[in-house]
């Protein structure tokens, strides 16, 4: 089993949905965690921390479930603008190195 | 200014030739690390380092050597080019969370394209 796992997609949607994504994690130690996102190509940039007890961020929210060892990103109201690869990363407690999942492909349309 | 530079930001080499990726950060963050990423593949760690004079290596090191002789450097070489080094590659560093206590995630440099042919 991958350490960090996520559905590829593309999730397809219109403009103004509401869309979530989640990523599992295998390693229980895991202590960080956070959403990235990236455009097509370029480098991948910081969306949001999550915390245990979740966290919003204008239309973002990202929670944190860790008894089902997941974590889930929430993008309400949808805009073109939010397309792009959304990758979730993982730091395990005791460890400085990140892991990265594949990505979740977002396309929003008109 | 202040961040994290990667340069060239494209080149293009011919096998068999070394190739030099710089990745500079004026942060003085303590860790640094090389990524490279495919279609396919995500992102994948080539090496990382904790401090000056501390690398080690990641999920895929062949044919790359890594040096940190100073905090803000941590140049990647590529020692003699293969066709399937082609990829764009990032630099990323973070500050030590352990030094810290609170974790920032990591900060990525814009990448270099590079194609060998």
């Amino acid at each position: 089993r991958k350490e960090v796992e996520q559905d590829p997609g593309p999730f397809n949607v219109p403009e103004g949905a509401t869309v979530a994504f989640n990523c599992t994690y295998s390693n229980s130690a895991s202590q960080s965690f956070f959403w990235y996102r990236q455009d097509c190509r370029k480098e991948p940039k910081l969306l949001m921390s999550v915390y245990s007890s979740g966290n919003e961020d204008g239309r973002f929210t990202a929670q944190l479930n860790r008894a089902s060892q997941y974590i889930s990103l929430l993008i309400r109201d949808s805009k073109l603008s939010d397309s792009a690869t959304y990758l979730c990363v993982v730091r395990r407690g005791g460890s400085y190195i990140p892991t990265f999942g594949r990505g979740t492909s977002l396309i929003v349309h008109p | 200014d202040a961040g994290i530079t990667q340069s060239p930001r494209y080149k293009i080499t011919e096998t068999g030739r070394q190739v030099t990726l710089m990745c500079h950060q004026t942060w003085s963050h303590s860790y640094m690390f090389w990524y490279r990423q495919d279609l396919g593949h995500g992102l994948r760690l080539i090496y990382y380092s904790a401090a000056a004079d501390i690398t080690d290596k990641g999920e895929v090191p062949d044919g790359y050597v890594v040096s940190r002789s100073k905090t803000e450097n941590f140049p990647l070489t590529l020692e003699s080019a293969t066709r399937s080094q082609t990829s764009v590659y990032f630099c990323a560093s973070s500050e030590s969370p352990f030094r810290t206590g609170r974790d920032y995630g990591y900060t990525f440099g814009s990448g270099t394209r590079l194609t060998v042919v």
